[in-house]
């Protein structure tokens, strides 16, 4: 079993949607990241949590680290969303998910 | 603010030869850590370096090692090649340490094992 799933692997929706994508992790950990890879492209990071939540533009991210869950959202998609989402958690090293490819058709 | 420079943008080698990757990070961050890509594996931790001391180091062989010097700049090489090294080689930087802060990546190297 992986130490973090991400779920769902493959998502499309259509512009202005709400777009939810979860993180699961097995271990203790530190730190949470969501990063953006868009194809062939370079990453970017989304946020860095430890607790709580996050809000940037239309992303928000939370983490409940007793549940060891964590969730992405993002609000009013756009196709300029279209990407793979990673999450990557942090106990003595990164550890990553295998990502959720996301689609957004106009 | 100048990004995360990572060099060469691509490299082929053959099998047994060895490689040298360089990344750059940015200017203030001490913190630099090596990840490997591949379609297969997905992303995974080499090591990272902070301070010019590796702090970590991922489940990858002795053939691959790193170093950072005293502006930073890091070097991550990989000797006696196999193909099953052919992969997007990937470095960050950042303010702090261990995970705790904001991750910077570069575009990476794309290595080609032939």
């Amino acid at each position: 079993k992986n130490e973090v799933e991400q779920s769902p692997q493959n998502l499309t929706a259509q512009e202005g949607e709400f777009i939810t994508i979860n993180c699961s992790y097995s271990v203790g950990i530190s730190a949470l990241h969501w990063l953006q890879q868009h194809p062939g492209g370079g990453i970017v990071s989304l946020f860095m949590l430890s607790s709580g939540k996050k809000k940037h533009g239309r992303l928000i991210a939370t983490i409940n680290i007793q549940e060891k869950h964590s969730s992405l959202h993002i609000t009013a998609s756009h196709p300029r969303d279209s990407a793979v989402y990673i999450c990557a958690v942090f106990n003595y090293k990164l550890t990553f998910g295998k990502g959720t490819l996301l689609t957004v058709n106009p | 603010k100048a990004g995360v420079t990572q060099t060469p943008r691509y490299l082929i080698k053959t099998r047994g030869q060895q490689v040298t990757l360089s990344c750059s990070p940015i200017s203030g961050h001490r913190s630099v850590s090596w990840y490997q890509q591949t379609p297969g594996q997905g992303l995974q931790f080499l090591f990272e370096y902070f301070s010019e001391t590796q702090r970590n180091k991922g489940n990858f062989p002795g053939r691959f090692s790193g170093r950072q010097f005293s502006n930073s700049r890091s070097e991550m090489n990989v000797s006696t090649l196999e193909l099953g090294d052919s992969a997007l080689y990937l470095c960050a930087s950042s303010l702090e340490d261990r995970g705790r802060g904001k991750l910077f990546f570069g575009s990476g190297t794309q290595l080609s094992v032939l």
